[in-house]
């Protein structure tokens, strides 16, 4: 089953907006959640990451939001580009176990 | 510093048939990963390794079988292809970092492989 749900599932926005994407998790043992952009015929790359000690952390445009009692957090991108344009995937990742769980992914396309 | 790197990059198979897809990193990662990606489903974890030698089972492992010979390599085989592997897949690498969990995985590029 899938343990970290990603919505929405395509986004488009105007260049200068704000995109914005959503996870849940159900396991509080994740301990560390990356997002990972990733362009067509390219692998994914990490983008930004937090752990839950923090609520929110920001990267130039980008920023994650975390709420621990929700199990949720999500990425910001502000001031949109046409280069931003590309799928993004949030996860969840315990230390316990060495591995990742992947959300379904959003495709986001930025518009002129 | 080529990072991760998967071969083939294309692939075409009958039913029936078997292949290997190879990963090599050049990082000295002792994590490696082969994940799938198919539409709507994000990336699933097919098997990992947490080190040479070793190996362990993801989410969807049945079908598949991999080996560890060697720490900058990982090795995925199809022993009789169905038509339900055909699927993009990604091979990703990381730096064990004891406690805290942040080394980012290292993607390749992705082997792109039909199974007819």
């Amino acid at each position: 089953q899938q343990q970290v749900k990603q919505s929405p599932q395509s986004l488009i926005v105007q260049k200068g907006g704000i995109s914005i994407i959503n996870c849940a998790y159900e396991n509080t043992a994740f301990d560390y959640f990356p997002w990972y952009q990733q362009f067509p015929g390219k692998g994914p790359a990490l983008l930004i990451a937090i752990r839950p000690d923090v609520s929110e952390k920001k990267e130039g445009r980008f920023t994650i939001s975390f709420n621990k009692s929700a199990k949720q957090f999500s990425l910001h991108i502000m001031d949109s580009q046409p280069g931003d344009s590309a799928t993004y995937f949030c996860a969840a990742y315990s230390d316990s176990w060495g591995k990742f769980q992947f959300g379904a992914g959003t495709q986001v396309v930025v518009t002129p | 510093n080529a990072g991760v790197t998967q071969t083939p990059k294309f692939r075409v198979l009958k039913t029936g048939q078997s292949m290997t897809l190879l990963c090599a990193q050049d990082m000295n990662h002792e994590y490696m990963y082969w994940y799938r990606q198919d539409p709507g489903m994000g990336l699933r974890l097919i098997h990992y390794s947490v080190g040479e030698g070793t190996t362990a089972k993801g989410e969807v492992p049945d079908g598949y079988n991999v080996s560890r010979l060697k720490k900058q390599n990982f090795l995925l085989g199809l022993e009789s292809a169905a038509p339900s592997q055909t699927s993009v897949y990604f091979c990703a690498s990381r730096s064990w970092d004891r406690g805290q969990g942040n080394q980012p995985q290292h993607f390749g590029d992705g082997t792109r492989l039909s199974i007819l």
